[in-house]
């Protein structure tokens, strides 16, 4: 019963260095989502799949790309890591209206 | 997308009723109200769900007025272990999140 499924769970970049942060859900659902959380903060939505082979900006997509390489399978990409994307980023995937299942963070420090 | 607001904290004591309630004035005629929880270090999870009157299960109720502008998640007599961060969404597909309502329950 595994659900949303991230990796890496932490990472430590250098500035300018890229990584792609993977996810993957095995309940059949067709929407996907990626969200930051910073310290204190609440979650901001990055990007957000409503069904494979779509894409679309949420409120902070700037320095992040994304793909929806199948139904199951939504990864975040940062080509060039900046300080300011430190952050703890959270895969979520849903099948009905707000019903959202999060995976368990990936915690990203950018130095 | 509608937006929400919401308290920013509220402190309880343990046994006690605590009712949250949310702002979203500006709602669509088929958005839902999605209340979720989150711990430190997890992600949120669902707690309920509803579109008008009232919704009850095993963890809380949701009450919301005919209007539909506001709606109350009430959690009836907490724990220390209901300390967390209380989000308010509404609508769907690119839901956003507030900061949400940072709950104390306190012994």
């Amino acid at each position: 019963n595994a659900g949303v499924t991230q990796t890496p769970k932490f990472q430590v970049l250098k500035t300018g260095q890229s990584m792609t942060l993977q996810c993957a859900q095995d309940m059949n659902h067709n929407s996907m989502y990626w969200y930051r959380q910073d310290p204190g903060m609440g979650l901001r939505l990055i990007y957000y799949s409503a069904s494979e082979g779509t894409t679309d900006k949420g409120e902070v997509p700037n320095g992040y790309n994304v793909s929806r390489l199948n139904k199951r399978e939504f990864s975040l990409r940062l080509e060039s890591a900046a300080p300011s994307q430190t952050s703890v980023y959270f895969c979520a995937s849903s099948l009905t209206q707000n019903t959202i299942y999060f995976g368990e963070g990936s915690w990203l420090t950018v130095v | 997308l509608a937006k929400t607001t919401q308290p920013i904290s509220m402190d309880s004591y343990e046994g006690q009723e605590v009712n949250i309630t949310c702002s979203h004035n500006n709602i669509a005629t088929n958005d839902y109200i999605t209340w979720y929880q989150q711990f430190p270090s997890q992600g949120p999870r669902f707690i309920i769900q509803g579109y008008k009157t009232k919704v009850t299960n095993e963890v809380a109720s949701l009450f919301i007025p005919a209007d539909r502008k506001s709606s109350t998640l009430s959690l009836p007599r907490v724990s220390l272990s209901d300390t967390a961060v209380y989000y308010c969404l509404v609508g769907y597909q690119k839901v956003t999140f507030g900061t949400g309502t940072k709950l104390q329950v306190i012994p």
